[in-house]
């Protein structure tokens, strides 16, 4: 299958700084990203999804302004978390499609951020 | 919303036995998929299986659908310790192409 990358797989941040994380397509141009979150034995929470070259769709409830998506190409998307607060520490993952019904998703490894 | 839920969320068995996890969602569907998660990893595509399809194989793994009952079920033969994770189903709600996730189930499989 494709492969999606995710760096840094983990990133451990003080409270208030800016974090950004990278989701790469690496054999294949994603029309359509995703990014997601997943807090232990917990399910994965669509938070935006963005294609590319255009402004993402962030999901109900997830505050555009502190979680901001550039899709920029069609082998890069990033998430970067402002000001980041102790409650922002989570999994997230990303997904890398070529869009539309007949899709299949392609997940990223996770980047496991902790905010002290 | 959280549109597929699957059943146990944690199942505990010996290797070599089968293991089967259920999957039940609420609205229309065009495809339902499943996926592994090794803990702190990404995911992995195992089956998409297509709403008017009723089974698909691959490998050790056969997925089953039942539209009627809004309901799939995963079934792992011969399970290996290797096969320990959590199993999540993705649904995508009517007129989405955006999978939906389950909460899980968690498996362990003992050597």
């Amino acid at each position: 299958g494709a492969v999606v990358s995710q760096h840094p797989s983990w990133v451990i941040c003080k409270s208030g700084t800016s974090v950004k994380i990278e989701c790469r397509s690496l054999d294949f141009q994603a029309t359509t990203m995703f990014w997601y979150r997943q807090f232990p034995k917990q399910s994965l929470m669509l938070m935006a999804t963005s294609n590319e070259g255009s402004k993402a769709t962030y999901e109900q409830g997830v505050e555009k302004d502190k979680f901001l998506i550039n899709h920029a190409s069609l082998t890069l998307s990033t998430l970067t978390v402002t000001s980041a607060h102790p409650e922002d520490s989570s999994f997230y993952i990303c997904s890398a499609s070529l869009g539309g019904p007949d899709y299949e998703q392609y997940f990223g490894p996770g980047t496991r951020l902790t905010v002290t | 919303s959280q549109q597929g839920e699957e059943d146990p969320q944690a199942l505990s068995i010996q290797e070599g036995e089968n293991a089967t996890m259920n999957c039940s969602y609420k609205t229309s569907i065009n495809n339902l998929q499943w996926y592994r998660q090794n803990s702190g990893r990404g995911l992995v595509h195992l089956i998409l299986i297509r709403s008017n399809e009723r089974e698909k194989h691959s490998g050790r793994l056969r997925v089953t659908l039942d539209t009627s009952k809004k309901s799939s079920s995963l079934l792992i033969t011969a399970s290996r310790a290797a096969d320990t994770a959590s199993y999540f189903c993705a649904t995508d709600e009517g007129g989405s192409y955006i999978p939906t996730f389950g909460r899980g189930t968690s498996l362990i499989v003992h050597p």
